[in-house]
């Protein structure tokens, strides 16, 4: 069964650092999201890609973020300069199109430790 | 935006024991409300879902029911086993263009004692 996958599941950087978090979307998808979970906390939307474009984001997703689709398979999330905040679980998620379900698939996620 | 609140965020329940997980949302757009289970260390996997034009439904041993009025909705699992603890969220999904976005709750983790 196809699934979406991360990468790296754990990354530790240094304050200030520039991340990159990797996403390989299920191939014939066409919706994909990025979503974050702070230790015990909520899992908050941060954006949603579509046509090779963001479609939506949210207030969190602010200038330090970017996301792309470089080649056409991999999604990436980029974190330009991380504070100690952005520590968190990221989960990509992929959706199949507008006649679906709406149903999400989700990766296994990213989790990032910044020091 | 949407907002979605979950109780409780801690369940512990007997096996064979019923749960009941609730989620309240205040964007009366939302029109798709899933419902995801994590199990420690995996992915969030849908597990049942309901639109708004619907007031229940049942697949099995759980079964999710929506208040649009009230703007809430539940989950219930039945005869509960330990292979259903993990941690489930809830979500509403507001349509944005040609997409969902869902807003998910807090989660609530699960315990299902032997």
């Amino acid at each position: 069964e196809p699934e979406v996958t991360q990468t790296p599941s754990h990354q530790v950087t240094q304050m200030g650092q520039e991340v990159i978090l990797r996403c390989v979307p299920i191939s014939n998808h066409l919706y994909f999201y990025w979503y974050r979970q702070i230790l015990g906390q909520k899992v908050e939307f941060l954006v949603s890609f579509y046509n090779n474009e963001i479609s939506e984001k949210s207030e969190i997703f602010d200038d330090q973020f970017s996301v792309e689709r470089p080649d056409g398979s991999n999604f990436t999330l980029k974190i330009r300069s991380t504070k100690l905040e952005d520590s968190a679980m990221y989960f990509c998620a992929s959706r199949l199109g507008d006649r679906d379900t709406g149903e999400l698939f989700f990766g296994e996620g990213s989790r990032l430790t910044v020091l | 935006g949407e907002n979605v609140e979950q109780h409780p965020s801690t369940l512990s329940v007997q096996e064979g024991d019923s749960a009941v997980i609730k989620c309240t949302y205040s964007d009366s757009a939302s029109n798709y409300f899933p419902w995801y289970k994590q199990e420690l260390g995996k992915r969030p996997q849908l597990i049942i879902d309901i639109r708004s034009n619907v007031g229940e439904k049942k697949d099995q041993r759980i079964a999710v029911t929506l208040n649009k009025t009230a703007k809430h909705f539940s989950l219930h699992i039945t005869e509960t086993q330990p292979e259903d603890s993990a941690v489930y969220f809830c979500a509403a999904s507001w349509p944005s263009g040609g997409s969902y976005i869902p807003t998910f709750g807090r989660g609530t983790s699960l315990i299902v004692h032997p």
